[in-house]
C-alpha cells in the first residue's frame, strides 16, 4: 500500500539556520502531496501542497518541490525562526486531498534563539 | 473560514466506558474523517464518511464505531474503553482538496 516516509526528529536548529526535513513516498499512480504543521496544543494546518510532478507548494518560507523521479517532496526553509518550532508531517492523498490522507510518522523542529 | 470543533479537548474515561467523541464543520463538507495520534506513530485512519449514513472503515478501526447522522456532524464511539485507546483522537473534513483538522481531543483511560 502507499507509504510516506519521513526524516526522523528531534530536529534542533538555531534561529536563521536552514532546514531541511526528508520526505519520500511510495505511491501507486499520483499521489498528490501535502506538508502539514502542528504547533504546540493545536490540531494540524496544512502548510503547502503540490498535485503534480515538479510543481513547487510553498508558504509562510517553506517550499517543497514534487519530485517523481526520486518520489520525493523535502520540505525547505531558507531562514527558521523561533514562531516555526512545531512538528512537521508529511502526507499523500490519491485524489487530490479530498480522500483519505496516508501520513508520515512526523519529525518535530524546536528552533532556539 | 473554515471551523471543525471537537467536543472536549481533555477526556479522562474508565476502563469498560462507552465514550463519544463529537465534531461539527461548518463548511457543509460531503467528507468527514477521524484519526488518532500516538508518538512514533504519526496519524493512522480510523473511520471515515463519504456522505449522512455511510461509512468505511480506515487502518484501525478495531474498537471504534462511527455515526453520521447529519452532514455537519461526525461521531467516533467507543463502545467499551480500554486502556491502549488513550491516544489524541483528530478529526478532519475536506473541501477544495484540503483537508481541515480540528484542534484534537486528548482522551486518557485508566
Amino acid at each position: 500500500g502507499d507509504s510516506v516516509t519521513q526524516m526522523e526528529g528531534p530536529v534542533t536548529l538555531s534561529e536563521e539556520a536552514f532546514l531541511t526535513i526528508n520526505c519520500t513516498y511510495t505511491a501507486t499512480g499520483y499521489p498528490s502531496l501535502f506538508w502539514y504543521v502542528q504547533y504546540p496544543g493545536e490540531g494540524l494546518q496544512l502548510l503547502l501542497k503540490a498535485t503534480k510532478a515538479d510543481d513547487k507548494g510553498s508558504n509562510k518560507g517553506f517550499e517543497a518541490t514534487y519530485r517523481k523521479e526520486t518520489t520525493s517532496f523535502h520540505l525547505e526553509k531558507g531562514s527558521v525562526q523561533v514562531s516555526d518550532s512545531a512538528v512537521y508531517f508529511c502526507a499523500l492523498s490519491d485524489r487530490g486531498g479530498s480522500e483519505k490522507l496516508v501520513f508520515g510518522k512526523g519529525t518535530k523542529l524546536t528552533v532556539n534563539p | 473560514d473554515v471551523k471543525v470543533t471537537q467536543s472536549s479537548r481533555y477526556l479522562v474515561k474508565r476502563t469498560g466506558e462507552k465514550v463519544f467523541l463529537e465534531c461539527v464543520q461548518d463548511m457543509d463538507h460531503e467528507n468527514m474523517f477521524w484519526y488518532r495520534q500516538d508518538p512514533g506513530l504519526g496519524l493512522r485512519l480510523i473511520y471515515f464518511s463519504y456522505d449522512v449514513k455511510m461509512k468505511e472503515k480506515g487502518d484501525i478501526p478495531e474498537g471504534y464505531s462511527v455515526s453520521r447522522e447529519k452532514k455537519e456532524r461526525f461521531s467516533l464511539i467507543l463502545e467499551s474503553a480500554s486502556t491502549n485507546q488513550t491516544s489524541m483522537y483528530l478529526c478532519a473534513s475536506t473541501g477544495a482538496d484540503t483537508q481541515y483538522f480540528g484542534p484534537g481531543t486528548r482522551l486518557t483511560v485508566l
